[in-house]
């Protein structure tokens, strides 16, 4: 079975500064994995998922997270953030090849200070 | 397309009564999950549908849960005889076979429970 470490649950950092939410997981088999958000009041959504090919992927609105097999880690980073960046972020994974179920971290709070 | 609809959004109940909780899916998605959250945790998976097939349940979903989903479309999720260990938000995604392969579920907004 595969399983999530999140290791930081509340991560305050001033806007405009650099963010990274660190991601690490366990799996004795390929994986694929995922960064959720859940802003305030709303459900959860894909922000950004690594499958296979370049180990850097990136959101539409300045995330980048990078595969990394040997640290077994993948770690979601933004150079810049904004007030808008405030949410809860969600590390997941499944096994890779055909449905897998989705298994999901404890989540870590971004708190953007103006 | 309105997205994964979830009903009620918030329900407060006694100790020993029964809820349930109703998801409606994207409308071409076949495949349906159940998971649950409480404060701190992350989503923990309960049951999975393919159309109307539960294909998978956890070890979480005791006696007292029951999902169903009878014509492949809209899922309901029924907790018997609620304790305070049962409150949390509920949540409920869909997929298309294509996101599922990959791992991608769309949420709802979740039905948060509350047992007094």
């Amino acid at each position: 079975a595969q399983s999530v470490t999140q290791l930081d649950s509340q991560v305050p950092v001033f806007e405009e500064a650099p963010v990274e939410l660190r991601c690490n997981y366990s799996s004795s088999v390929s994986v694929y994995l995922f960064w959720y958000v859940q802003y305030p009041n709303q459900g959860l959504q894909l922000l950004l998922k690594y499958l296979s090919g370049s180990t850097l992927v990136e959101s539409i609105n300045g995330f980048e997270a990078e595969f990394n097999k040997s640290q077994t880690s993948f770690h979601l980073r933004k150079p810049s953030v904004h007030i808008s960046d405030t949410a809860e972020y969600f590390c997941a994974v499944s096994m890779s090849g055909g449905y897998q179920k989705v298994t999901f971290g404890i989540g870590t709070k971004l708190q953007v200070i103006p | 397309d309105t997205g994964v609809s979830q009903n009620p959004r918030h329900k407060i109940t006694k100790r020993g009564q029964n809820v349930t909780f109703r998801c409606d899916p994207i409308s071409e998605h076949n495949r349906l999950y159940w998971y649950r959250q409480t404060l701190g945790q992350g989503p923990e998976f309960l049951t999975y549908f393919q159309n109307e097939a539960q294909l998978e349940k956890s070890r979480l979903l005791s006696d007292r849960f029951s999902a169903e989903r009878p014509k492949g479309s809209f899922s309901t999720l029924e907790i018997q005889r609620t304790e305070q260990g049962d409150s949390a938000m509920y949540l409920c995604a869909s997929s298309s076979p294509e996101d599922s392969s990959t791992g991608e579920l769309f949420f709802g907004e979740g039905s948060r429970l509350t047992v007094l």
